[in-house]
């Protein structure tokens, strides 16, 4: 158990519609990193935030967004669906900004599994 | 473009034997990179890890290698044991001044009892 946390597991709806995926880090991580799996793909960086701000942004949608609250939980809203956008979504987290990667390991939740249909 | 490559989907390796994972990359910029361990409907966890001021990392049965010159790596596991069978993701990061991992497509590591 990394101590990272992601809700729902499990999240079907349509095309077209908006949902959001849950993250609660490790207690005393500051920064929260999304990626997203695509089947038989690896894990690609959306986004990260770090302490309440938005850090870097990677491959993401404009019709994804997300944020982090002052509890430092995240949430990742994904808006007008569509079948591509069914994947695993993981949240992970780290201590610090993520700068040094030697001494900022990032350790990752179970995962949310989207299926749009 | 993919940047960091694990050409193996799947490799299957008799208990007690050792496995061995790859790893290649090709942006000369990657200093820093970690192996993953993922189970199914878990994350991934990470294992091991290694910079690129070294050419190898051991922790317990898990040696990371790294060959700069051929910017190839490899995980080895020995002995090999059924709770290894999982699947293997190699990432890479430049060691400072970054924050996000960049992650081949993963090997599928069957143990067989």
């Amino acid at each position: 158990d990394s101590g990272v946390t992601q809700t729902p597991k499990h999240l079907i709806t349509a095309t077209g519609q908006r949902v959001t995926l849950r993250c609660s880090p490790r207690s005393g991580d500051l920064s929260v990193y999304w990626y997203q799996q695509s089947l038989d793909q690896g894990l690609q960086f959306l986004i990260q935030y770090y302490n309440g701000e938005e850090r870097a942004k990677g491959n993401i949608l404009e019709r994804f967004s997300a944020q982090q609250f002052p509890d430092l939980h995240s949430e990742l809203n994904l808006s007008s669906l569509e079948l591509g956008d069914s994947a695993l979504y993981f949240c992970a987290s780290s201590y610090g900004t993520g700068f040094t990667a030697s001494t900022d390991t990032q350790y990752f939740g179970p995962g949310t599994r989207l299926t749009v249909l | 473009d993919q940047q960091v490559k694990q050409n193996s989907p799947s490799l299957s390796v008799q208990e007690g034997r050792i496995s061995i994972l790859n790893c290649d990359y090709t942006n000369s910029m990657f200093d820093y990179f970690l192996w993953y361990k993922k189970y199914p409907a878990e994350g991934p966890t990470f294992l091991i890890s290694i910079s690129s001021i070294k050419d190898k990392n051991e922790d317990g049965r898990f040696t990371v290698f790294l060959n700069k010159s051929a910017k190839h790596l490899s995980l080895h596991i020995v002995p090999s044991q059924p709770g290894d069978s999982a699947v293997y993701f190699c990432a890479a990061s430049r060691g400072s001044g970054t924050y996000k991992y960049i992650f081949g497509t993963g090997t599928r590591l069957k143990v067989l009892a």
